[in-house]
């Protein structure tokens, strides 16, 4: 079956400009994450949705930063008036629901995000 | 606050091999669960094997077993046999708050190892 897929893989933005990131999780996945993940660090955690209802957004550095889920299953990761802090790699995951296996995460393969 | 190290920022190996990365963490919960994902050049994060608090035997999952050690809090990552393909980064992870997907699930994560393994 298909895994979690993003778009755009890589992203060029010029400061100041807004950029969206999307996220589509494995089908049925009722959480879903995403990740900041700077040169050469591990992934940080930025936002958790639990279906449509964003439980969690205590990851994201600033109000430039916006995700949503409305349907519960897509998500996009709005970022905006870009600032070159805001280059890395944004990574989204989905897991099973709540209490259900190991709660193993699967990855995307990621937006490459590049501020100039 | 919670914390994952990884001190090792690079390890070789030659092919064949059995390889430990290293991997201590700190948290104040009796209940945790501890991952390790592999992200090669592609830049996927795959997610390798899991260790829940309250198990009692280490975990295995094929080449990959995982040496827990509750008490010095080391979860370490043994590959056994590497393979060309095994080159990647790796990251040890810890989720609070439950073993079992019980918790919101969010992963902490350390720096990484740059594992290469030479032909």
């Amino acid at each position: 079956g298909a895994g979690v897929s993003q778009s755009p893989r890589y992203k060029v933005a010029k400061r100041g400009q807004d950029v969206a990131l999307r996220c589509d999780p494995i089908s049925g996945h009722v959480s879903l994450f995403w990740y900041q993940q700077a040169l050469g660090q591990g992934p940080e955690f930025l936002t958790y949705f639990q279906n449509e209802a964003q439980l969690d957004k205590s990851g994201l550095p600033s109000d430039r930063f916006f995700a949503e889920r409305p349907e519960g299953s897509v998500s996009t990761l709005k970022i905006q008036r870009t600032q070159q802090e805001d280059s890395a790699v944004y990574l989204c995951a989905s897991s099973l629901a709540l209490g259900t296996g190991l709660g193993e995460q699967y990855f995307g393969p990621g937006t490459r995000l590049t501020v100039t | 606050a919670q914390k994952i190290t990884q001190t090792q920022p690079g390890m070789f190996v030659q092919e064949k091999e059995a390889v430990t990365l290293d991997c201590t963490y700190d948290t104040s919960d009796q209940s945790y669960g501890l991952f390790w994902y592999k992200q090669p050049s592609s830049g996927e994060m795959i997610f390798l094997i899991y260790q829940g608090s309250y198990d009692e035997q280490n975990a295995t999952e094929g080449r990959y077993s995982l040496n827990f050690q509750k008490a010095r809090k080391s979860a370490n990552l043994v590959i056994s046999a590497s393979q060309l393909g095994d080159s990647a980064m790796y990251f040890c992870a810890m989720r609070e708050g439950g073993e079992y997907g019980g918790s919101q699930g969010n992963l902490i994560f350390g720096k990484g190892t740059k594992l290469s393994v030479k032909p």
